[in-house]
């Protein structure tokens, strides 16, 4: 069985800081996907950012990057020069590499960006 | 290239009712998989359904089910509706290679009554 944690419920950040966002998780698969996602109050899951567990090099998309420790199965998320845009919830989900795309979610954290 | 879409956007329903979501995914996308969002629950797996074949199924009672047509277009349906079916469900659509992410739609905001 597959498990993500988030214990962070809440963070608050000043505008143009960077801020990162936990993420654990747990599974047997010996191959497997990390993945982050935004949802603004619309709703809608926007995806940020993947790694894969056989990559070496840590995954970046523009302001985003994803600091992956395999061994410690850590797999968190950096913002960096945060915007009153990043406001939103965070989800961070796993799946395995093959086989069905059945994504497991953290209970996100829900992030809000001071002027 | 559309992304996935999804109809209705809001619907509201009373108790014993059914209902019926629809997802269209992104083109050339055959894999179609269904989340329920709850406060409580969070974010928990349905089904997914790849080239019309239900490939995974979450734990979910019979009364949800979900079906995908030859064009990869996919509908789930609720049937005898309680209040706890109250929910966001959202609907991710997905490559056919297993490495390729899942990109989701706005999601169905269903109110039971």
């Amino acid at each position: 069985a597959q498990k993500i944690t988030q214990t962070q419920p809440g963070m608050f950040v000043q505008e143009k800081e960077a801020v990162t966002l936990d993420c654990t998780y747990d599974t047997s698969d010996p191959s497997y996907g990390l993945f982050w996602y935004k949802q603004p109050s619309s709703g809608e899951m926007i995806f940020l950012i993947y790694q894969g567990s056989y990559d070496q090099q840590n995954a970046t998309e523009g302001r985003y990057s994803l600091n992956f420790q395999k061994a410690r199965k850590s797999a968190n998320l950096v913002i960096s020069a945060s915007q009153l845009g990043d406001s939103a919830m965070y989800f961070c989900a796993m799946r395995p590499i093959q086989g069905a795309q059945k994504l497991v979610f953290g209970q996100g954290t829900r992030l809000t960006i001071n002027p | 290239k559309a992304g996935v879409t999804q109809t209705p956007r809001y619907l509201i329903k009373t108790r014993g009712q059914q209902v019926t979501l629809s997802c269209s995914p992104i083109s050339g996308h055959r894999s179609v998989s269904w989340y329920q969002q709850t406060p409580g629950q969070g974010l928990q797996f349905l089904f997914e359904y790849f080239s019309e074949t239900q490939r995974n199924k979450g734990n979910f009672p019979g009364r949800f089910s979900g079906r995908q047509f030859s064009n990869s277009r996919s509908e789930m349906n609720v049937s005898t509706l309680e209040l706890g079916d109250s929910a966001l469900y959202l609907c991710a659509s997905g490559a056919a290679t297993d490495q390729e992410t899942q990109y989701f739609g706005p999601g169905t905001r269903l109110l039971v009554l």
